[in-house]
């Protein structure tokens, strides 16, 4: 069964202050790994689909990396508007569907 | 990316009661899904809803419970049905577009489901 796991569940920063989410996945088949922004009351905002180890993708203070086991999303120099739910998914085998971890709540503070 | 609305965007309903969600996409797309998100959990497919034919469940769901139609390639229902508080959850649909270059999953803002 795929998995998906994030860490760490909360992850409190001062801002300006760098710093690293992982997604660990179990999975049979990789097609694609994509990361989500979800802000309290809304639905997830796509940001970012990795499709093979080694690729990286960036946009403004985040930057999404993939290995054969795991993901990583940096933060560089993170703003206050930062502050939100990160979610990792998993597209595998031929099923279209993603599979989610249960994301990490990051707090940045002034 | 697809836009996407939902109705109703929130409710609050009585125990056994029923409760239709509407997801309107503003192109035409063939794959349609429907997530639950519980209480401060992370997002789990219902089922995916493709025009013309019938819905495919994931384990855990069936069509009694969450009837789904999908009448054209622009919209889509979930009924949640014989609701109990164990319901009361976020219900997303979304969209899979490649308007990014990849064929990426697009959400809806969502419908906050409270059952008394």
């Amino acid at each position: 069964e795929d998995q998906v796991t994030q860490s760490p569940e909360a992850l409190r920063l001062q801002e300006g202050e760098s710093s690293s989410l992982n997604c660990s996945y179990t999975v049979s088949g990789l097609r694609g790994l994509f990361w989500y922004r979800q802000d309290p009351g809304k639905g997830p905002e796509f940001l970012f689909t990795l499709y093979s180890a080694g690729e990286e993708k960036e946009k403004e203070r985040l930057k999404a990396t993939l290995t054969k086991k795991e993901s990583f999303l940096h933060i560089t120099a993170p703003k206050p508007e930062d502050s939100a739910t990160y979610l990792c998914a998993v597209q595998a085998g031929g099923a279209q569907k993603l599979v989610f971890g249960q994301g990490t709540r990051l707090t940045i503070n002034p | 990316s697809a836009v996407i609305s939902q109705k109703p965007s929130r409710d609050i309903c009585q125990r056994g009661t029923s409760l239709t969600i509407q997801c309107q996409v503003d192109s035409q797309v063939t794959m349609m899904f429907w997530y639950r998100q519980q209480p401060g959990q992370s997002l789990t497919l219902i089922a995916t809803a493709n025009q013309g034919s019938e819905a495919t469940y994931e384990s855990g769901f069936v069509i009694d419970k969450f009837p789904i139609s999908r009448p054209n390639l622009t919209f889509s229902t979930l009924t949640v049905s014989n609701m109990s508080p164990e319901d009361s959850s976020i219900y997303l649909c979304s969209v899979e577009s490649g308007g990014s270059g990849t064929d990426t999953q697009y959400f809806g803002p969502g419908t906050r489901l409270t059952v008394l």
